[in-house]
């Protein structure tokens, strides 16, 4: 079983300032994980994942996540957020083996303001 | 585009109708899933799917709904009979064959987003 929790519904942050996005997860073996974005009324696009290796991960837009396998979660990060970042973001979590299925959390909805 | 491709986007229908919703993935995936989105629940896993195969059905509720996805053609995901609270937004998304199926992310269309009126 996998599952994947988003604590936050909605994050409020200063334009200039850094954001976190919290994603805590439940696997019973190893994880890939994963962050998507989705803009009003589109699709959801991939920012970024891990795999192996190194735990802190870089992706797109200037963002990056941090894994933490004792804590069992993967934030989201960026050091100075913009407004075009506001979005909704997704965390999902896929088992190493034996599913080809992502679980996404329920989102959370990132508001920088200006 | 050589992205997912998804219609209509819009769809709107009177309860009791058919409802149909296409999906191309990206040229040379293999692999297609739908998901549903709704307000304050999030995206939820419906069906995947291979040529001509359906692997996990785990999401889809029992009765009114099923998915294909031929040799030819898109992934259709039909909803028969539809009632109000199948209104939501539709999202396919594919991945590639082999490892990638399971290291790499999904690529989303833009999503089909059916009223029920």
């Amino acid at each position: 079983a996998q599952s994947v929790a988003q604590p936050e519904d909605q994050v409020n942050v200063a334009e200039g300032n850094p954001l976190t996005v919290k994603c805590t997860y439940s696997v019973s073996g190893n994880p890939y994980l994963f962050w998507y974005v989705q803009y009003p009324n589109r699709g959801l696009q991939f920012l970024l994942k891990y795999i192996t290796g190194d735990n802190l991960v870089k992706g797109s837009y200037g963002f990056e996540a941090e894994f933490n396998k004792s804590q069992t979660s993967f934030h989201l990060k960026k050091p100075s957020a913009l407004v075009s970042d506001s979005a909704l973001y997704f965390c999902a979590v896929k088992l190493t083996r034996g599913s080809y299925i992502p679980t996404f959390g329920r989102g959370t909805s990132l508001i920088v303001h200006p | 585009n050589a992205g997912v491709m998804q219609n209509p986007r819009h769809l709107v229908r009177r309860r009791g109708q058919e409802a149909r919703l296409r999906c191309s993935p990206v040229k040379g995936h293999s692999h297609v899933y739908w998901y549903r989105q709704l307000p304050e629940e999030g995206l939820k896993f419906m069906v995947y799917l291979q040529k001509e195969n359906i692997i996990d059905e785990s999401g889809m509720p029992k009765e009114r709904f099923s998915a294909e996805f031929p040799k030819e053609g898109p992934s259709i995901l039909r909803i028969q009979q539809v009632v109000r609270g199948d209104s939501a937004a539709y999202f396919c998304a594919s991945s590639p064959p082999g490892t990638l199926a399971s290291t790499g992310e999904l690529f989303f269309g833009e999503g089909s987003r059916l009223t029920v009126l």
